[in-house]
Protein backbone atom coordinates (compact mmCIF):
# COMPACT_ATOMS: atom_id res chain seq x y z
CA UNK A 1 0.00 0.00 0.00
CA UNK A 2 1.22 3.57 -0.99
CA UNK A 3 1.83 6.46 2.01
CA UNK A 4 -0.74 8.32 -0.14
CA UNK A 5 -3.21 7.69 -2.58
CA UNK A 6 -4.35 9.55 -4.99
CA UNK A 7 -7.11 9.00 -7.95
CA UNK A 8 -5.27 10.30 -10.87
CA UNK A 9 -8.44 11.09 -12.89
CA UNK A 10 -8.21 12.53 -15.60
CA UNK A 11 -11.46 14.56 -14.05
CA UNK A 12 -13.65 16.68 -16.39
CA UNK A 13 -16.06 19.28 -15.45
CA UNK A 14 -17.93 22.37 -16.91
CA UNK A 15 -16.70 25.45 -16.35
CA UNK A 16 -19.02 26.89 -12.73
CA UNK A 17 -18.99 23.70 -11.16
CA UNK A 18 -17.53 22.29 -7.73
CA UNK A 19 -14.53 20.15 -8.05
CA UNK A 20 -13.85 17.84 -5.44
CA UNK A 21 -10.34 16.38 -4.77
CA UNK A 22 -9.14 13.62 -2.45
CA UNK A 23 -6.40 12.18 -0.86
CA UNK A 24 -5.90 8.79 1.64
CA UNK A 25 -3.06 8.09 3.38
CA UNK A 26 -1.83 5.56 5.88
CA UNK A 27 0.98 7.18 8.04
CA UNK A 28 -0.64 8.50 10.85
CA UNK A 29 2.33 10.55 11.45
CA UNK A 30 1.58 12.88 8.99
CA UNK A 31 0.79 16.51 10.83
CA UNK A 32 1.22 19.12 7.45
CA UNK A 33 -0.90 18.62 4.35
CA UNK A 34 -0.58 20.66 1.49
CA UNK A 35 -2.22 21.20 -2.09
CA UNK A 36 -0.21 21.99 -4.66
CA UNK A 37 -1.23 22.75 -8.82
CA UNK A 38 1.12 22.11 -11.22
CA UNK A 39 0.55 23.11 -15.27
CA UNK A 40 2.03 21.01 -17.41
CA UNK A 41 5.75 21.09 -17.86
CA UNK A 42 6.17 23.72 -14.92
CA UNK A 43 6.91 23.49 -11.20
CA UNK A 44 4.21 22.53 -8.44
CA UNK A 45 2.92 26.00 -6.87
CA UNK A 46 1.89 25.60 -3.48
CA UNK A 47 -2.62 26.20 -3.24
CA UNK A 48 -3.44 25.40 0.18
CA UNK A 49 -1.27 24.47 3.85
CA UNK A 50 -3.07 22.76 6.53
CA UNK A 51 -1.82 22.14 10.18
CA UNK A 52 -3.36 18.99 11.73
CA UNK A 53 -7.02 18.68 11.38
CA UNK A 54 -9.78 20.88 9.93
CA UNK A 55 -10.78 23.49 7.14
CA UNK A 56 -9.22 26.34 5.89
CA UNK A 57 -10.34 28.33 3.40
CA UNK A 58 -8.86 30.64 0.34
CA UNK A 59 -11.06 32.28 -1.98
CA UNK A 60 -12.55 29.74 -4.51
CA UNK A 61 -10.40 26.86 -2.57
CA UNK A 62 -11.04 25.12 0.59
CA UNK A 63 -9.13 22.34 2.22
CA UNK A 64 -10.26 19.92 4.72
CA UNK A 65 -8.49 17.41 6.80
CA UNK A 66 -9.86 14.36 8.97
CA UNK A 67 -6.91 12.97 10.44
CA UNK A 68 -9.01 10.13 12.15
CA UNK A 69 -10.41 8.81 8.43
CA UNK A 70 -6.56 9.68 7.37
CA UNK A 71 -8.51 11.52 4.01
CA UNK A 72 -7.90 15.04 2.71
CA UNK A 73 -9.81 17.03 0.46
CA UNK A 74 -9.65 20.40 -1.92
CA UNK A 75 -12.62 21.77 -2.87
CA UNK A 76 -12.55 24.52 -6.04
CA UNK A 77 -15.85 26.42 -6.37
CA UNK A 78 -16.63 28.50 -9.39
CA UNK A 79 -14.17 26.29 -11.28
CA UNK A 80 -12.30 27.89 -14.42
CA UNK A 81 -10.72 26.98 -17.23
CA UNK A 82 -7.58 28.20 -15.93
CA UNK A 83 -8.16 26.09 -12.69
CA UNK A 84 -6.92 23.31 -15.49
CA UNK A 85 -4.15 21.95 -14.12
CA UNK A 86 -2.95 18.20 -12.29
CA UNK A 87 -3.32 19.33 -8.44
CA UNK A 88 -1.12 16.86 -6.30
CA UNK A 89 -1.93 16.53 -2.87
CA UNK A 90 1.43 16.47 -0.28
CA UNK A 91 2.37 15.61 3.21
CA UNK A 92 4.99 15.55 6.14
CA UNK A 93 5.43 14.28 9.56
CA UNK A 94 7.61 17.12 10.52
CA UNK A 95 7.39 20.97 10.38
CA UNK A 96 5.64 21.25 6.85
CA UNK A 97 9.08 21.24 5.02
CA UNK A 98 11.80 20.31 7.66
CA UNK A 99 11.99 16.56 6.33
CA UNK A 100 10.38 15.70 3.66
CA UNK A 101 7.09 15.81 1.47
CA UNK A 102 5.02 12.75 0.51
CA UNK A 103 3.25 13.18 -2.56
CA UNK A 104 0.24 11.68 -4.03
CA UNK A 105 0.62 11.10 -7.89
CA UNK A 106 -1.96 14.01 -9.00
CA UNK A 107 -5.23 14.47 -10.24
CA UNK A 108 -5.43 16.32 -13.71
CA UNK A 109 -8.69 18.48 -14.12
CA UNK A 110 -9.80 19.65 -17.09
CA UNK A 111 -12.33 22.48 -16.35
CA UNK A 112 -14.50 22.92 -20.03
CA UNK A 113 -15.94 26.82 -21.28
CA UNK B 1 6.57 33.26 -9.59
CA UNK B 2 8.28 31.71 -5.92
CA UNK B 3 11.93 33.38 -6.43
CA UNK B 4 13.44 29.54 -6.98
CA UNK B 5 15.04 29.17 -10.15
CA UNK B 6 16.59 25.77 -11.37
CA UNK B 7 19.05 26.08 -14.52
CA UNK B 8 19.11 24.32 -17.11
CA UNK B 9 15.33 24.28 -17.74
CA UNK B 10 15.92 20.98 -20.27
CA UNK B 11 19.23 19.12 -20.90
CA UNK B 12 19.44 15.77 -22.97
CA UNK B 13 21.99 13.56 -22.40
CA UNK B 14 23.66 10.48 -23.09
CA UNK B 15 23.34 7.03 -21.31
CA UNK B 16 26.51 6.45 -19.03
CA UNK B 17 27.33 10.57 -18.43
CA UNK B 18 27.68 12.56 -15.48
CA UNK B 19 25.03 15.37 -15.42
CA UNK B 20 25.29 18.62 -12.56
CA UNK B 21 21.49 20.78 -11.81
CA UNK B 22 21.48 23.74 -10.17
CA UNK B 23 19.06 25.40 -7.67
CA UNK B 24 18.85 28.78 -6.32
CA UNK B 25 16.26 29.08 -3.01
CA UNK B 26 14.09 32.35 -2.38
CA UNK B 27 15.58 34.38 -0.47
CA UNK B 28 15.83 33.95 3.44
CA UNK B 29 15.32 30.32 2.89
CA UNK B 30 18.22 27.94 4.41
CA UNK B 31 16.88 24.79 3.27
CA UNK B 32 16.89 23.10 -0.16
CA UNK B 33 15.08 19.88 -1.28
CA UNK B 34 15.73 18.09 -4.23
CA UNK B 35 12.34 15.65 -5.97
CA UNK B 36 12.21 13.80 -9.30
CA UNK B 37 9.07 13.56 -10.95
CA UNK B 38 8.71 10.68 -13.44
CA UNK B 39 5.87 11.16 -16.14
CA UNK B 40 2.26 10.97 -15.05
CA UNK B 41 3.72 10.44 -11.45
CA UNK B 42 4.26 12.82 -8.34
CA UNK B 43 7.42 14.06 -7.24
CA UNK B 44 9.55 11.50 -5.10
CA UNK B 45 11.86 13.12 -2.69
CA UNK B 46 15.63 12.50 -3.23
CA UNK B 47 17.79 14.36 -0.42
CA UNK B 48 17.74 17.85 1.51
CA UNK B 49 20.34 19.81 2.26
CA UNK B 50 20.20 22.16 5.71
CA UNK B 51 23.44 23.90 6.50
CA UNK B 52 25.28 22.65 3.94
CA UNK B 53 25.18 18.93 5.22
CA UNK B 54 22.40 16.07 3.74
CA UNK B 55 19.65 16.43 6.06
CA UNK B 56 17.85 13.63 4.94
CA UNK B 57 17.79 10.72 1.81
CA UNK B 58 14.75 9.15 0.07
CA UNK B 59 15.55 5.83 -1.52
CA UNK B 60 17.59 6.47 -4.07
CA UNK B 61 21.55 5.29 -5.23
CA UNK B 62 24.65 6.71 -4.13
CA UNK B 63 24.88 7.94 -7.77
CA UNK B 64 22.17 10.90 -6.63
CA UNK B 65 24.60 13.59 -4.81
CA UNK B 66 24.11 16.83 -3.73
CA UNK B 67 25.92 20.07 -3.04
CA UNK B 68 24.55 23.34 -0.76
CA UNK B 69 26.59 26.48 -0.55
CA UNK B 70 26.95 28.81 2.16
CA UNK B 71 24.03 31.25 -0.38
CA UNK B 72 21.92 28.24 0.27
CA UNK B 73 21.93 27.44 -3.92
CA UNK B 74 21.99 23.73 -4.20
CA UNK B 75 23.76 21.27 -6.83
CA UNK B 76 22.11 17.95 -7.69
CA UNK B 77 24.39 15.33 -9.58
CA UNK B 78 24.02 12.08 -11.11
CA UNK B 79 26.61 9.92 -12.07
CA UNK B 80 26.39 7.07 -14.79
CA UNK B 81 22.68 8.46 -16.11
CA UNK B 82 20.29 5.58 -16.94
CA UNK B 83 17.64 5.20 -19.27
CA UNK B 84 14.92 5.88 -16.57
CA UNK B 85 16.88 8.93 -14.63
CA UNK B 86 15.05 10.50 -17.54
CA UNK B 87 12.72 12.82 -15.11
CA UNK B 88 11.91 16.50 -14.05
CA UNK B 89 13.64 17.64 -11.34
CA UNK B 90 12.98 19.92 -9.04
CA UNK B 91 13.70 21.31 -6.39
CA UNK B 92 12.22 23.03 -3.47
CA UNK B 93 13.29 26.00 -1.02
CA UNK B 94 11.97 26.19 2.66
CA UNK B 95 12.97 27.62 5.85
CA UNK B 96 13.70 25.23 8.42
CA UNK B 97 13.55 26.16 12.15
CA UNK B 98 10.37 27.68 12.17
CA UNK B 99 6.43 26.47 12.81
CA UNK B 100 4.17 26.33 10.08
CA UNK B 101 6.33 26.84 6.74
CA UNK B 102 5.93 26.11 3.33
CA UNK B 103 7.84 24.49 0.15
CA UNK B 104 8.38 26.41 -2.63
CA UNK B 105 9.08 24.62 -5.87
CA UNK B 106 11.10 25.88 -8.64
CA UNK B 107 9.93 25.40 -12.45
CA UNK B 108 12.41 22.38 -12.74
CA UNK B 109 14.89 20.62 -14.83
CA UNK B 110 14.12 18.33 -17.45
CA UNK B 111 16.56 15.90 -17.98
CA UNK B 112 16.34 13.04 -20.67
CA UNK B 113 19.01 10.48 -21.15
CA UNK B 114 19.53 8.60 -24.70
Amino acid sequence: QKEVEQDPGPLSVPEGAIVSLNCTYSNSAFQYFMWYRQYSRKGPELLMYTYSSGNKEDGRFTAQVDKSSKYISLFIRDSQPSDSATYLCAMSDSGGSNYKLTFGKGTLLTVNP
Amino acid sequence: ETGVTQSPTHLIKTRGQQVTLRCSSQSGHNTVSWYQQALGQGPQFIFQYYREEENGRGNFPPRFSGLQFPNYSSELNVNALELDDSALYLCASSLQGTINTEAFFGQGTRLTVV
